[in-house]
Parts: structure tokens; sequence; C-alpha cells
């Protein structure tokens, strides 16, 4: 059984359209986020969820907007994709979210904005 | 402030041991973790050091230094399968830093 995971695995859209990606984790964990990895594989923070409320949002612009219908699910929606949205988006899980605890990733989906 | 520094690339032969540094300065630090991450593939945990000392893992060890800020991936009888990005990633109060990582190059 996958532990996070995400879909699509792929997205090739136009600018200016809207999508969304799944996550879901099955490892009983009260918290999920939101990564996002650029061409140079800088893997930077977006968004943390503990127990389906908001915890972390790094001055992602609001075109971002994650939703977490249960614990167990963070999905995220992004408006008006841009070219500089192109990279790769990991879902990841911990336990309590405390400081310390491993974090588990999903396989990421490649967004890629034409 | 906060800052993240480790080498981009690093190159090594195969069954040789390299050592993959770190420094760090954020504020509310809790403990540092390594994360690997092959080509095409997700962040996977190595290890985590919450106090000062070397952390053993089978070939890998990781060592801490808070007073320094300061901390190393140890990486012995290197094999093939070990080419992969290696995360630094020191944990703050609220959440983890991850950075660029470090490319490791593994020559035959």
């Amino acid at each position: 059984d996958t532990a996070v995971s995400q879909t699509p695995k792929y997205l090739v859209t136009q600018m200016g359209n809207d999508k969304s990606i799944k996550c879901e984790q099955n490892l009983g964990h009260d918290t999920m986020y939101w990564y996002k990895q650029d061409s140079k594989k800088f893997l930077k923070i977006m968004f943390s969820y503990n127990n389906k409320e908001l915890i972390i949002n790094e001055t992602v612009p609001n075109r971002f907007s994650p939703k977490s219908p249960d614990k167990a699910h963070l999905n995220l929606h992004i408006n008006s994709l841009e070219l500089g949205d192109s990279a790769v988006y990991f879902c990841a899980s911990s336990l309590r979210g405390s400081s310390g605890e491993t974090q588990y990733f999903g396989p990421g989906t490649r967004l890629l904005v034409l | 402030g906060q800052s993240l520094e480790q080498p981009s690339e690093v190159t090594a032969v195969e069954g040789a041991i390299v050592q993959i540094n770190c420094t760090y300065q954020t504020s509310g630090f809790y403990g540092l973790s390594w994360y690997q991450q092959h080509d095409g593939g997700a962040p996977t945990f190595l290890s985590y050091n919450a106090l000062d000392g070397l952390e053993e893992t089978g070939r890998f060890s990781s060592f801490l230094s808070r007073s320094d800020s300061y901390g190393y991936l140890l990486l012995q009888e290197l094999q093939m399968k070990d080419s992969a990005s290696y995360f630094c990633a020191p944990h703050r109060d609220d959440k983890i830093i991850f950075g660029k990582g470090t490319r490791l190059h593994i020559l035959p």
C-alpha cells in the first residue's frame, strides 16, 4: 500500500488554466504539507495543515489554494497558471507536525505550464 | 536571518568514503535531518540528529555540532545506487528547511 499518494503524476497545461493536484495519506498522520521543487532542485515548503487546519502559509501567491477535507487528504488548487509555476510539487505528511518528526513524501506531481 | 549551505555537487569513487558538509543558521533550531532523493524520485528520510555527536545507520553516519551550527553526512563503502541528491534539513519549531541539496556523483 502506498503511504502518501498524489494524482496526477504528470500535468501539462496552458498558461492561464486552473488545475488541481490531490494528495492522500494512509499513515494516520495529523499533519500534511505541500512542497515545491524547482528545476534547480530547490525544495521549499508552501503550506502545512494539521488536522484540517492551516498552520503554515509560506508567502505563496493566493492563486494557490490548499484544501483539506479531512486529515488524510490535502489538495492543491492553482488558478491562472503561470510559466513560473512549472515545477515538481510534493505532498508530505508527518505524525503530529512536531519538531524532529520524519516527513514522508509522495511521489510528486510534475507540472509543466506552456 | 536564515541560511543553509552545503556543496552543490560532490564526486567520489565507488567503494570510497565521502562526507557532505552542511552549515545552517536558523532561529528555533531543534535538530538536523538528512534526506536522500534519487532522480525522478521523492525525498526519503535518512537520519536525524537532535543532540551533538555521531549517529550511525549502516553505511551512513550523520554528525551534528549545535554550537558550530554544523553537521555532516558520511557515506561509506559507496555504491552506484548512492548516486542521488542529499538534503541537509534543519528543523525549526514549525517546519523543516530543505534548500537545494548536494548532488553526489559516483564514479565506477
